[in-house]
This record gives C-alpha cells, sequence and structure tokens, in this order.
C-alpha cells in the first residue's frame, strides 16, 4: 500500500522565482491538504483540495495556489519567492468523509525549500 | 490566542519513565484530537487519535481528553532512547480542518 510520497525531495530557488511541489496521496484517499513547516514550528495550515476544488484556506497570501488532478494528486505552487518562504512542505492525505471523528490526515515526507 | 498551545520543552526523562506531553486548545467545539511525532528532519507520523473523553490506550501510548478543561495529554510510558523527537498536538476544530501545535521536544535519557 503506497503512501503519501512528494517530490522533489529537496529544492533550493532564489528570490522572486517561481516553484511548484507535487504530491501523490495515500492509496484510498482523496483529500489533499498543503503545510508549511518553519524551523522549530508545528505545521501550519495552507490549503485543501477535494474533487480538484480548494475547499479550505488558511492564512497565506495569494502567492501560494495549488491545484489537485482527477487522479487526486496535487500540486502546490508559490510565485515571487521570499527568503521567508524557505521551510519543509508538507503534503497530508486525507479521507473525505463527513461526521468521522477518526478521519486521520498522513503525511507524505516533504519537500525542503530553501530560498536563497 | 492560538489554536493549539503546547509548551515548547524541551522534556527531559530518564529511560523507563512516564513521560506527559500536554496541550490546550481554544475552540470548544473541536471534535478530534490526535498526536504525531517527528523526528528531526522527518515528516510528522501519526501515533494516535482520540474523540471521547476519557483514556485510549495504544501500547506504551495513553492519550487523555477532557473536553471540559479543553485539554488533551499523551502520555508515554517505560519511555525509550528511541522516543527521543518531537510531539505535534493537533486539533480538529471542524470538517477535514487541523490546527497543529508547535511541539513538545521530548529528550529520554538511557
Amino acid at each position: 500500500d503506497a503512501g503519501v510520497t512528494q517530490s522533489p525531495t529537496h529544492l533550493i530557488k532564489t528570490r522572486g522565482q517561481q516553484v511548484t511541489l507535487r504530491c501523490s496521496p495515500k492509496s484510498g484517499h482523496d483529500t489533499v491538504s498543503w503545510y508549511q513547516q518553519a524551523l522549530g514550528q508545528g505545521p501550519q495550515f495552507i490549503f485543501q483540495y477535494y474533487e480538484e476544488e480548494e475547499r479550505q484556506r488558511g492564512n497565506f497570501p495569494d502567492r501560494f495556489s495549488g491545484h489537485q488532478f482527477p487522479n487526486y494528486s496535487s500540486e502546490l505552487n508559490v510565485n515571487a519567492l521570499l527568503l521567508g518562504d524557505s521551510a519543509l512542505y508538507l503534503c497530508a492525505s486525507s479521507l473525505w468523509a463527513s461526521g468521522r471523528d477518526d478521519n486521520e490526515q498522513f503525511f507524505g515526507p516533504g519537500t525542503r525549500l530553501t530560498v536563497l | 490566542q492560538k489554536e493549539v498551545e503546547q509548551n515548547s520543552g524541551p522534556l527531559s526523562v530518564p529511560e523507563g519513565a512516564i513521560a506527559s506531553l500536554n496541550c490546550t486548545y481554544s475552540d470548544r467545539g473541536s471534535q478530534s484530537f490526535f498526536w504525531y511525532r517527528q523526528y528531526s528532519g522527518k515528516s510528522p507520523e501519526l501515533i494516535m487519535f482520540i474523540y471521547s473523553n476519557g483514556d485510549k490506550e495504544d501500547g506504551r501510548f495513553t492519550a487523555q481528553l477532557n473536553k471540559a478543561s479543553q485539554y488533551v495529554s499523551l502520555l508515554i510510558r517505560d519511555s525509550q532512547p528511541s522516543d527521543s523527537a518531537t510531539y505535534l498536538c493537533a486539533v480538529r476544530p471542524s470538517f477535514n480542518k487541523f490546527y497543529f501545535g508547535s511541539g513538545t521536544k521530548l529528550n529520554v535519557k538511557p
């Protein structure tokens, strides 16, 4: 059973550039959430996709955008990179199931983005 | 006020002792609660979840929930050096939305 996969593992960009990160959810899952984790902090929710639509969004600027494909995989795009965007970007997958208290999220290995 | 608060630690316990990790949350309507373990440089790994008041045990781990006090804790019995990691508390205040605390760093000394 394939878990959540992300690519690339590491990425180095310069300020002002654009980056695309990719995620494939765990087999059987249909919902993808993206998180940003700065060093020493907990994951901060960026947004969530289900049925190819953004369903929820955290407090992140429009420079952060995403997409979900029919096979449930997802991309996170960040434009006009800033030094402060350097972080571990985590993708988490879950099952969109209303009313389930045990709806768990499983994380991928993450993409370490460094902005110089 | 943050949605989820955790003491950043580090919490140091000797090998074999009980480690107690605590978490408070602000949204009284929160439905379920999760504990993740994160080793340095790795992604969070789900340990267990709880959604009913009281205790839930899974091996050496026990999660405790008190919704009236908006408090959730994780006890690790017989702590091992391999348990040394950052423990993240996550709260699900509404359907499919999760908030994470900043984590508590646990050191288990041999």
